[in-house]
């Protein structure tokens, strides 16, 4: 059975860089699928953020500024996601997820999310 | 990138069938048969419902259905239950390896 769980710290002060990691069991991220970050203001919808493959390319919502990265450690088998110049905008449930896909390297395409993590509360707050 | 357009609340009755749409554009929905819905209960993860445009993942009651055409797909769910009542994302493969989620919809079951 694949399990996905997030950790990190819930409250980040603003300005200051999030950094969450998803652990993964059940299922080797080197094995293959795309591995991604989305996330849900509170009260409002979902949003995806980005995305990594095993072989650590990356894959980015155009929308997002340019203040996230994800990267991948296949030797324990978890992937993390860092966003830095944090504000209250960012406060939000952190949702790492498994993506089936098709293609790789420079462009896959991303066809769904079966596997969730159960979600992390990132508050960020002086 | 736009979220896809979802109507904020739909409502039925215990038995009647209900739709929710999902409309985008011929960048995400009308270019690909990669819509996929998501059924979120208050303070839970979402789950996936369909894939694929009308595909049930193992264990999804055959109740739910997706279906797609032109720029919108829709989700359909007959014999409404009262465990239905939950918030429903619609979700698209919109290129360059990007994924777009629409803005959700709130199925009240009367």
């Amino acid at each position: 059975q694949v399990q996905l769980q997030e950790s990190g710290p819930g409250l980040v002060k603003p300005s200051e860089t999030l950094s969450l990691t998803c652990s993964v069991s059940g299922y080797s991220i080197s094995s293959g699928y795309c591995w991604g970050w989305i996330r849900q203001p509170p009260g409002k919808g979902l949003e995806w953020i980005g995305s990594i493959y095993h072989s650590g390319s990356t894959y980015y919502n155009p929308s997002l500024k340019s203040r996230f990265a994800i990267s991948v450690d296949t030797s324990k088998n978890q992937f993390s996601l860092k966003l830095n110049s944090v504000t209250a905008a960012d406060t939000a449930v952190y949702y790492c997820a498994r993506i089936p896909h098709t293609g790789s390297g420079v462009q896959a395409t991303l066809h769904y999310v079966d596997y969730w993590g159960q979600g992390a509360l990132v508050t960020v707050s002086p | 990138q736009s979220a896809l357009t979802q109507p904020a609340s739909v409502s039925g009755s215990p038995g009647q069938s209900i739709t929710i749409s999902c409309t985008g554009t011929s960048s995400d929905v009308g270019s690909y048969d990669l819509v996929s819905w998501y059924q979120q209960h208050p303070g839970k993860a979402p789950k996936l419902m369909i894939y694929e445009g009308s595909k049930r993942p193992s264990g999804v009651s055959n109740r739910f259905s997706g279906s797609k055409s032109g720029y919108t797909a829709s989700l359909t769910i007959s014999g409404l239950q009262a465990e239905d009542e939950a918030d429903y994302y619609c979700c698209s493969y919109a290129g360059s390896s990007a994924l777009l989620f629409g803005g959700g919809t709130k199925l009240t079951v009367l």
